[in-house]
């Protein structure tokens, strides 16, 4: 059971804008920065979102996040077929010490 | 260009302790901005954070492993390590050693290894 809570899926058709929200609390969420992973099948996880909203080089314009108190969220523009993949938010834990994924959300497109 | 490589057994027996070494190439383990972790991920399922040891030693271990994980670092070899004694079955995973961007409010991973798995089993 993990601390930052995300649906397990979302879909949308090629060209949609698919938004998946992270759900925490304020030793966590409220506390520090919040990053997103991108997982394809059989790959290991990336790099795609860090510091709440910002992209590392190579990473899509179509991709953004964004955090408000306790909660974040990646949107995904323009969605496109190699957008299929599991996205986990995750971020450091005061209480817990130490860092926490969200469940995961598969995202498919339709 | 930086890159990380796990190795070692994928097969280990329950009770028995898991060992892995990441051997990191492209950067300095010694670097002053970074620590190094790793992270698992059990058959179809999510993400959990094992730990992360900075080049001095300095560690910060998941709390519900605590007890049986330790992440030694060896600075000559630019590498380092993940043991996990007695392990179980629910150990089985996919393990991965990535480099972490530690600076709070930010900590990230930002670069992967490309994952070992490792079955525990008899």
């Amino acid at each position: 059971q993990s601390v930052l809570t995300q649906p397990p899926s979302a879909s949308g058709t090629p060209g949609q804008t698919v938004i998946i929200s992270c759900s925490g609390g304020s030793s966590n969420i409220g506390s520090n920065a919040v990053n997103w992973y991108q997982q394809p099948p059989g790959t290991a996880p990336k790099l795609l979102i860090y510091s709440n909203d910002l992209r590392p080089s190579g990473v899509p314009f179509g991709f953004s996040g964004s955090k408000s108190g306790t909660s974040a969220s990646l949107a995904i523009s323009g969605l496109q077929s190699e957008d299929e993949a599991h996205y986990y938010c995750a971020t450091w834990d005061d209480s817990l010490n130490g860092y926490v994924f969200g469940s995961g959300t598969e995202v498919t497109v339709l | 260009q930086l890159q990380l490589q796990e190795s070692g057994p994928g097969l280990v027996k329950p009770s028995e302790t898991l060992s892995l070494t990441c051997t990191v190439s492209g950067d300095s383990i010694r670097s002053s901005v970074y620590y190094w972790g790793w992270v698992r991920q059990p058959p179809g399922k999510g993400l959990e954070w094992i730990g992360s040891v900075y080049y001095n030693g300095n560690t910060h271990y998941n709390l519900s492993l605590k007890s049986r994980v330790t992440i030694p670092v060896d600075t000559p070899k630019n590498q380092f390590s993940l043991k996990l004694s007695s392990v179980t079955a629910s150990d089985t995973a996919v393990y991965y050693c990535a480099r972490v961007r530690a600076s709070l409010p930010d900590w990230y991973f930002d670069y992967w290894g490309q994952g070992t798995l490792v079955t525990v089993s008899s």
